[in-house]
């Protein structure tokens, strides 16, 4: 079957440390998405990619970073810098040229 | 720049009762429009989309939306709600600018069905 895999599904790190979320596709779509998701503010994106080797900050991209060295895959790494990491992380990849984004399962991160 | 609102973060319904979520929007261009839903701790699922092509959008779980443009909505309807409708509902729009397309979303509704 074809779609989103991220993991893990629920994530718990001390604060001051680096995490990195995973996603991966198998539906060989070219753009990729990162948005996190706090309760009652809806999906603010992080970092999108529309081609492998290439991505774009999005609107909240301090104190994250991402990759993309395959097209597959497009992980996030939570950094320290990040001031309120806690959130539900969503990842999410389209078809260029096309706007329906397709979502993968979350992973939801706590910092303790 | 395009936005999204969503007018009531809850709304709770009886089984059986007609669904309406509504959605506002502002957008420079014409836009695309789409309604997803969330269920608790998941990702989310497309339930329909506007692109132009018929005002009224029918999507899945007999859900639809209809397209007003002299309104500026987009509001997501139901003739019958079930308990298995209960979730998070979000309206966004695109973004389009050559072949980059972002999605902006809505903050929003919370839809609780009560038997």
């Amino acid at each position: 079957d074809g779609g989103i895999t991220q993991s893990p599904k629920y994530l718990f790190r001390k604060e001051g440390q680096n995490v990195t979320l995973s996603c991966e596709q198998n539906l060989n779509h070219d753009a990729m998405y990162w948005y996190r998701q706090d309760p009652g503010q809806g999906l603010r994106l992080i970092y999108y990619s529309q081609i492998v080797n290439d991505f774009q900050k999005g609107d909240i991209a301090e104190g994250y970073s991402v990759s993309r060295e395959k097209k597959e895959s497009f992980p996030l790494t939570v950094t320290s810098a990040q001031k309120n990491p806690t959130a539900f992380y969503l990842c999410a990849s389209n078809e260029r040229g096309t706007d329906t984004q397709y979502f993968g399962p979350g992973t939801r991160l706590t910092v303790l | 720049a395009q936005s999204v609102t969503q007018l009531g973060s809850h709304v709770s319904v009886s089984e059986g009762a007609l669904v309406l979520l509504r959605c506002n929007y502002s957008s420079s261009v014409p836009p695309y429009l789409f309604w997803y839903v969330q269920y608790p701790n998941q990702g989310l699922q497309l339930l329909l989309k506007y692109t132009s092509a018929a005002t009224l959008v029918k999507g899945i779980n007999g859900f639809e939306a209809e397209f007003k443009k002299s309104e500026t909505s987009f509001h997501l309807t139901k003739p019958s709600a079930h308990m298995s409708d209960a979730a998070e509902y979000f309206c966004a729009v695109s973004r389009s600018g050559g072949s980059n397309y972002k999605l902006t979303f809505g903050k929003g509704t919370l839809l609780t069905v009560n038997p």
